[in-house]
């Protein structure tokens, strides 16, 4: 129980463009998704919290215009990079909180992106 | 803010032996802490977590780890390591009453096995 997964695992795109990712809870409810960035061997670090029908809250120094999230229901978040740029190449990982067990984050297995 | 120090950023041990590797956390109140391992292609799985309690928490494949409050510590440990725990590993401490929102990671440590 409690899988998330994310597509795509990898994308490659040129500058300039927009790439979603999406992030799914696959037998579970997620009240909340968090979205995080992982430079090579560095830590995670994370992006923001989106709660189901609300506005994703951005931690400081995130545009919330370059990365969009949006959480239309309780097994879907979406990630969007506009407007690409190789400096937004990196691994974004998701984790989802299911609604009775708030003291843990599932998360899921990461997408690649590459902005050539 | 809560931070976390993970000291050693590669780890080598022989299929057998014990291993420990070090958390320290800063947080200014009683921390929720975490250790999650992350194997290539896979997402951070969770090996254990501390609230509060007995200090000594058992987790999932073997692993325990000890909080010691006096030392700001959460040392991840396990008696016999197997080839297929080499991954990377990663210490975090969460922030929010109750909830595991807003963890913080270590820069986590990478673990190799040799046979």
């Amino acid at each position: 129980g409690a899988v998330v997964s994310q597509h795509p695992s990898w994308v490659i795109c040129k500058s300039g463009t927009s790439v979603k990712i999406e992030c799914r809870s696959l037998d579970f409810q997620a009240t909340t998704m968090f979205w995080y960035r992982q430079f090579p061997k560095q830590s995670l670090m994370l992006m923001a919290t989106s709660n189901e029908g609300s506005k994703a809250t951005y931690e400081q120094g995130v545009e919330k215009d370059k990365f969009l999230i949006n959480h239309a229901s309780l097994t879907l978040s979406t990630l969007t990079v506009t407007s690409a740029h190789p400096e937004d190449s990196s691994f974004y990982i998701c984790s989802a909180i299911a609604g009775g067990q708030a003291d843990t984050q599932y998360f899921g297995p990461g997408t690649r992106l590459t902005v050539l | 803010a809560q931070s976390v120090t993970q000291p050693d950023i590669h780890i080598t041990v022989s299929e057998g032996a014990s291993l420990e590797l070090r958390c320290n956390y800063s947080y200014g109140a009683t921390p929720y802490l975490f250790w999650y391992v992350q194997s290539p292609g896979q997402g951070l799985q969770l090996l254990l977590k501390y609230f509060s309690g007995d200090t000594l928490v058992q987790g999932i494949k073997g692993f325990e780890a000890e909080f010691k409050r006096s030392q700001s510590s959460f040392n991840l440990r396990k008696p016999s390591v197997h080839w297929s725990d080499a991954a990377e590993y990663f210490c975090a401490v969460g922030a929010g009453t109750g909830t595991a929102s807003k963890l913080t990671f270590g820069t986590g440590t990478r673990l190799q096995v040799t046979l």
